[in-house]
């Protein structure tokens, strides 16, 4: 059973349209992280959130964390080639302190 | 994750040998974590160490990995007796501190290939 269920799990859209990313869980989690992934290198973190009901904007991206904070959503405005990537979601339980629990992640893919 | 050094990044073994990944963590930060991602796989924790301490291995396998972070030196994840299994990306990563919400910084990997 996956403690972070991401979906969708890969996304194929054309520049230009928006797009919206889910991360959820039944359990509860200090802080959530999102992550870009390059084939080849490691995750790069876009943000962290911790905050029940935090939004967060970064250029196009939003994210956002749920009010009971057990899920996330991260919102892609106008996406561009440049966006494609993995992308991952992961949690930190509260009992667990910094250790990451990772989703699946979502590939996505912008046409031009 | 710029500051985060792993090495080598990538490494062929056969099956049998000995593989041992090094981990440089950002300047200030104490707190190492390792993870692995197996192929079309999500990353999946193994060990969380402090400066001679490990603090949570409950993600490592129970036979043939062992992790340290000595008091001088980097991070090492040592593989014993490899099998094609073990083939993976390794992942390290570091924070500042261990609390909850804390970010964590991770490496470029090291790409494990067993023959």
């Amino acid at each position: 059973t996956q403690l972070l269920e991401q979906s969708p799990q890969f996304l194929s859209i054309q520049e230009g349209e928006n797009l919206t990313v889910y991360c959820n869980s039944s359990s509860v989690f200090s802080s959530l992280q999102w992550y870009r992934q390059e084939p080849g290198e490691g995750p790069v973190l876009l943000v962290t959130v911790v905050t029940g009901g935090e939004v967060k904007k970064l250029k196009r991206l939003t994210f956002q964390f749920g009010d009971a904070r057990k899920d996330s959503s991260l919102h892609i405005t106008a996406a561009q080639p440049g966006d494609t990537g993995l992308y991952l979601c992961a949690g930190a339980l509260e009992t667990s302190g910094s250790r990451l629990t990772f989703g699946e992640g979502t590939q996505l893919t912008v046409n031009p | 994750n710029a500051g985060v050094m792993q090495n080598p990044r990538h490494l062929v073994r056969r099956r049998g040998q000995e593989a041992r990944l090094r981990c440089s963590p950002m300047k200030g930060h104490s707190h190492v974590y390792w993870y692995r991602q197996l192929p079309e796989e999500g990353l999946k924790f193994m060990v969380y160490l402090q400066k001679e301490n490990i603090i949570d291995e409950s993600g490592m396998p129970k036979e043939r990995f062992s992790a340290e972070f000595p008091k001088e030196g980097p991070s090492i994840l040592r593989i014993q007796q490899v099998v094609r299994g073990d083939s993976a990306a390794y992942f390290c990563a570091s924070s500042r501190y261990r609390a909850s919400g804390n970010t964590i910084y991770f490496g470029e990997g090291s790409w494990l290939t067993v023959v």
